[in-house]
């Protein structure tokens, strides 16, 4: 089975509402990160910019505890639309990590 | 922020012809990765390399092969592409020391006909 399962896998708000992402994991872990994905675009890993949305704007937290991390995006934006995938750091051989991707949580924001 | 591109950004090729697919990084990076991605599944793992002249099986390496010749550069390679090979392709790189920070170019969309 999936070893990195997110809930849901899509959701649709208005534009200023809440949503809290859920990721769920079944293997140890040294980091869990969230990354952003427009349509169409590349991958941005939104811890590289603490405390920044990939719109550039104020974004929410992140919490992990145990195996479950869940990413909180407040006053959305049209702008934040797109796929947030939670993505698990995972020791591999010759002592490398590796990222193991969950399916995604396709986001879209109406104004 | 590191600059990874990817070329071609799309291509449309016929079953079982040959396809490359080509990643270019300028930041220095040490490791750099190929992902498919699918509806539904995420990214998953298909080839990565830790230096020049060495390619490494990531999760799902069967029907590719990898190829970096150089530091900065490192490609995908389709001997006998095939329907199930349709998808979007994504080429990343890390510094060494920075295990969990990839830097992700902007994927190659392949159609395999």
């Amino acid at each position: 089975g999936q070893q990195v399962q997110q809930s849901p896998a899509s959701l649709v708000l208005q534009e200023g509402e809440n949503a809290e992402l859920q990721c769920s994991f079944s293997i140890s872990t040294n980091q869990v990160q969230w990354f952003y994905q427009r349509p169409g675009g590349r991958l941005i890993g939104l811890s590289y910019i603490p405390g920044m949305k990939p719109t550039g704007k104020q974004t929410s937290s992140t919490v992990t505890k145990g195996r479950h991390s869940s990413l909180t995006i407040s006053s959305s934006q049209t702008t934040d639309s797109g796929t947030y995938f939670c993505v698990l750091s995972i020791l591999a051989t010759g002592g490398n990590n590796k990222l193991t991707f969950g399916q995604g949580t396709v986001l879209s924001v109406i104004p | 922020e590191a600059a990874v591109t990817q070329s071609p950004r799309s291509k449309v090729a016929v079953t079982g012809g040959k396809v490359t697919l080509s990643c270019h990084q300028t930041n220095n990076h040490d490791y750099m990765y190929w992902y498919r991605q699918d509806t539904g599944h995420g990214l998953r793992l298909i080839h990565y390399s830790y230096v020049a002249d060495s390619t490494e099986k990531g999760d799902i390496p069967d029907g590719y092969k990898a190829s970096r010749p150089s530091q900065e550069n490192f490609s995908l390679i389709l001997e006998l592409a095939s329907l199930s090979q349709t998808a979007v392709y994504f080429c990343a790189s890390r510094k060494y020391r920075d295990q969990d920070t990839q830097y992700f170019g902007p994927g190659t969309r392949l159609l395999v006909l």
